[in-house]
């Protein structure tokens, strides 16, 4: 049983341009949902995350948008740069422990 | 950020043995993380580890198959016991970060069991 969803497996986008990451979750008592990056052979980076009782998080380039009731939420990268080439996860957090269940992730690549 | 340390960086032991990894972070933490992923898969938890009690263990994960140490705040070890080639995975241990619900990963162990 997936909790955490990320039904692209990769993504393409050009350079200076937005990059939208989607993420569905199926468990309504998540109370933190994140996003990490990962380059190959090292491990995930934080990048930003966003409480259950907000919609929206902004960090510099990145954006995350959150819709309850439709169990979903976006990473808005922009503009889109070429070291933003990487695996992305969308990770979930329950209030009863710190377990992070995770996504199976998105390649994105920033075509130059 | 933190700095977390992971030794090796990867490993390829023979099946029947065992192999333990090392994680240092830069600062004192209470939870520290275990984490595997699978080749083409995402991240699972092992286990968390919280200095002065034993570890907690996920579903699907045992303490003869995978002991931990957390001896201090600032390190853990995981070992992989009687490996078999199903073991072959990127090992990664995490720790909490500052807001209660981050956590930051260390470089990984990549680990192949022949």
């Amino acid at each position: 049983d997936q909790q955490v969803k990320q039904n692209s497996p990769s993504l393409s986008v050009q350079e200076g341009r937005i990059s939208i990451l989607n993420c569905d979750y199926t468990n309504s008592m998540f109370d933190y949902f994140l996003w990490y990056k990962k380059y190959p052979a090292e491990g995930p980076t934080f990048l930003i995350s966003i409480s259950s009782i907000k919609d929206k998080n902004e960090d510099g380039r990145f954006t995350v948008f959150l819709n309850k009731s439709a169990k979903h939420l976006s990473l808005h990268i922009v503009p889109s740069q070429p070291g933003d080439s990487a695996v992305y996860f969308c990770a979930a957090m329950g209030d009863s422990n710190y377990q992070l269940i995770w996504g199976a992730g998105t390649k994105l690549i920033i075509k130059p | 950020s933190a700095v977390i340390s992971q030794k090796p960086s990867r490993d390829i032991c023979q099946r029947g043995t065992s192999l333990t990894i090392q994680c240092q972070v830069d600062s004192q933490v209470t939870m520290m993380f275990w984490y595997r992923q699978q080749p083409g898969q995402s991240l699972t938890l092992i286990a968390t580890a919280n200095q002065g009690s034993e570890a907690t263990y996920e579903s699907g994960f045992v303490i003869d198959k995978f002991p931990i140490s957390r001896p201090n705040l600032t390190f853990s070890t995981l070992t992989v016991s009687n490996m078999s080639p199903e073991d072959s995975s990127i090992y990664l241990c995490s720790m909490e970060g500052p807001g209660g619900h981050e956590q930051y990963f260390g470089p990984g162990t990549r680990l192949t069991v022949t």
